[in-house]
């Protein structure tokens, strides 16, 4: 069964300060990846997803995410957060073989001091 | 743009009562899906729908829980009995397909509190 972990339970961050939320899944087949986000009181949201090609990702509001196959990792980034960054990040994956279901990680608090 | 959404927010409900969440998803989608959150726990998925049928669920999804499309519009979960331990926010999604430009969106979720 695939499993998916994220290493921070929460983190603390001025404005300007660059963030890197680490991701690792177990599943040898083929995977897409995905990084959510839910900003307070809000429903999911779709940061970015990987599914094939160049493995650097670029999503919504400068967030990027790298997938390593050789690491079972997709770390997502941001050179420079803001206050209006402070939510729970999600970093998900489905199987490329069969099936839509989506794992999840445990989520990431992220707290942006202005 | 289109959104998920879900009624009610909040449903509060007694122990081995039966619960009915909703959902309707966005119009053009045709892949659709529960999950829960436990507090404190991870998003966990629950079942997913194509075609008026289940097309995979879960080991959480037992005898106890049910899911219908009931017209063109609605997804309903259904827990028959309920037990303290399903006190949790439940989560609809949808998809339009399995291609590469797949996406779940996500519904704001219903708060189920089993008392």
């Amino acid at each position: 069964a695939q499993s998916v972990s994220q290493h921070n339970h929460h983190v603390i961050l001025s404005e300007a300060a660059s963030l890197e939320l680490g991701c690792n899944y177990s599943y040898g087949g083929t995977v897409n990846l995905f990084w959510y986000v839910q900003y307070p009181g809000q429903h999911l949201q779709l940061l970015l997803k990987y599914f094939s090609g160049d493995p650097l990702v670029k999503g919504i509001k400068g967030f990027e995410a790298e997938f390593i196959k050789s690491k079972f990792s997709f770390n997502l980034r941001k050179p420079s957060v803001q206050w209006s960054d402070t939510a729970e990040y999600f970093c998900a994956v489905k199987s490329g073989a069969a099936g839509n279901k989506l794992t999840f990680g445990g989520g990431t608090r992220v707290l942006v001091k202005p | 743009e289109p959104e998920v959404t879900q009624t009610p927010s909040h449903q509060v409900t007694q122990m081995g009562q039966e619960v009915i969440l909703r959902c309707v998803p966005i119009s053009n989608h045709l892949y659709f899906y529960w999950y829960r959150q436990i507090l404190g726990q991870k998003v966990e998925f629950l079942v997913s729908f194509y075609n008026n049928e289940i097309s995979e669920k879960s080991e959480i999804f037992d005898d106890q829980f049910s899911v219908e499309r009931p017209d063109g519009s609605n997804f309903t979960l259904k827990i028959r009995s309920t037990k303290l331990e399903d006190s949790a926010m439940y989560f609809c999604a949808s998809s339009h397909d399995r291609g590469s430009s797949y996406e779940q969106y996500f519904g704001p979720g219903t708060r189920l509190t089993v008392t």
